[in-house]
């Protein structure tokens, strides 16, 4: 079975400091990993995905995040935080050795922040 | 980067009647769509997978004659909700599967009103 754990319900950080929004995952075979972000009432825009390579996988808008296997986490970062960074973040993860090609979310995490 | 759209973006319809939701692909092809149902404050519930010409394939407690999904060509599918009530309202959320790496990508979100 595939499940996505995001532990923290909302993240609030200052402006300018750096922020990381936490993801783990569970899943049979190699996962593929991905965070999107949705703004409120509009759909998910991607962020960033890890399939396979460097495990610090950067992305959109100056996130990056970091595939750790043997923590079977995939938190995303970024240095510095912008109050236009407000938003509902989803990770995700697929098992692609499974057949299946949707996509199993996490509860979101909203993250605030301040100025 | 692929494009997918909705139509309509919002709608309120009355107790009983029909909706009719769009999803297309705008620059790809897309043979599997995905549609979600988005509560608010929560994550993405996976309704159904639309494979182009053949039938969906519903998940569990999703009612496949409330929610007829058709699928008739490579750049649309659609979601009718079928007599429609105060429960059903919700956001839904399509999207499409393209790519080597089979990524996903989300419409803007179809705001269901019923009344």
């Amino acid at each position: 079975a595939q499940s996505v754990a995001q532990p923290e319900d909302q993240v609030n950080v200052a402006e300018g400091n750096p922020l990381t929004v936490k993801c783990t995952y569970s899943v049979s075979g190699n996962p593929y990993l991905f965070w999107y972000v949705q703004y409120p009432n509009r759909g998910l825009q991607f962020l960033l995905k890890y399939i396979t390579g460097d495990n610090l996988v950067k992305g959109s808008y100056g996130f990056e995040a970091e595939f750790n296997k043997s923590q079977t986490s995939f938190h995303l970062k970024k240095p510095s935080a912008l109050v236009s960074d407000s938003a509902l973040y989803f990770c995700a993860v697929r098992a692609y050795q499974t057949g299946a090609n949707n996509l199993f979310f996490g509860t979101g995490t909203r993250l605030t922040v301040i100025p | 980067g692929a494009v997918v759209s909705q139509h309509p973006s919002w709608v309120i319809c009355k107790s009983g009647t029909s909706v009719k939701i769009e999803c297309r692909s705008l620059d790809f092809q897309a043979t599997t769509m995905f549609w979600y149902r988005q509560f608010p404050k929560q994550s993405l519930m996976l309704m159904a997978t639309s494979n182009e010409g053949s039938k969906a394939t519903y998940e569990q407690g999703v009612e496949k004659d409330k929610f007829l999904i058709n699928h008739a060509s490579l750049t649309l599918s659609t979601l009718t909700v079928t007599s429609a009530h105060p429960e059903d309202s919700s956001f839904y959320i399509c999207s499409a599967l393209t790519g080597p790496t089979y990524e996903q990508y989300f419409g803007p979100g179809t705001r269901l009103t019923v009344t």
